[in-house]
């Protein structure tokens, strides 16, 4: 059975501090792995695809790289804003679809002025 | 291009009771896919219908069911609420939920039962 989890569960940086969030999964055979942003009481928005045959994406100010070969993925934030504040959550599927995610646990991002 | 949306936002129901929670697609996708969130569990998958049909099922109890129309909105409903069924409902879609797609999530309904 595949587990997602994520360290830290939560973590407070100052502002313009660059940071990372980890993640780590048990199946080294997921296929694709997702990072998604959620505000509270919101839905997610999703920030970076990760295919299985590639290593890193980029979109602005993150960066997301999936290493299988150890069962890990982070995701990269360059120089936080209080704007970046939210719940982060990784999740990987496996197979030839992407509708089935099994999600971590998130990590709670509070960025301070 | 509108996205995702959930009706109702929220909703309040006693146990024993059943509810019906609404999706709506972007326009275009025919891939539903639906989710619930709890604090204690996270995000859990609980279905995905494409073209009318379920596709895939994750691991709820019979009580948790869902149904696609021809215009792919979906619907899902859960009969004799219990109080640990409370969570953030949470559906999201996609062209046909290829392995290279990005799944887009609606804002969800919160679900409270008493």
């Amino acid at each position: 059975k595949q587990e997602v989890t994520q360290i830290p569960a939560a973590l407070s940086v100052p502002e313009g501090e660059n940071l990372v969030l980890n993640c780590s999964f048990t199946d080294s055979a997921i296929y694709n792995l997702q990072w998604f942003r959620q505000d509270p009481g919101k839905g997610l928005t999703s920030l970076l695809l990760i295919q299985s045959s590639q290593r890193e994406q980029t979109s602005g100010r993150l960066n997301a790289s999936l290493d299988k070969s150890s069962g890990r993925s982070t995701l990269y934030i360059a120089a936080s804003q209080p704007g970046d504040s939210a719940t982060y959550l990784c999740a990987g599927t496996k197979g030839g679809s992407n509708y089935k995610l099994t999600f971590g646990k998130g990590t709670l991002l509070t960025v301070n002025p | 291009k509108a996205g995702v949306t959930q009706t109702p936002r929220y909703l309040i129901k006693t146990r024993g009771q059943q509810v019906t929670l609404s999706c709506s697609p972007i326009s275009g996708h025919r891939s539903v896919s639906w989710y619930q969130q709890t604090p204690g569990q996270g995000l859990q998958f609980l279905f995905e219908y494409f073209s009318e049909t379920q596709r895939n099922k994750g691991n709820f109890p019979g009580r948790f069911s869902g149904r696609q129309f021809s215009n792919s909105r979906s619907e899902m409903n859960v009969s004799t609420l219990e109080l640990g069924d409370s969570a953030l409902y949470l559906c999201a879609s996609s062209l046909i939920g290829g392995m290279t797609e990005t799944q887009y999530f609606g804002p969800g309904t919160r679900l409270l039962v008493l």
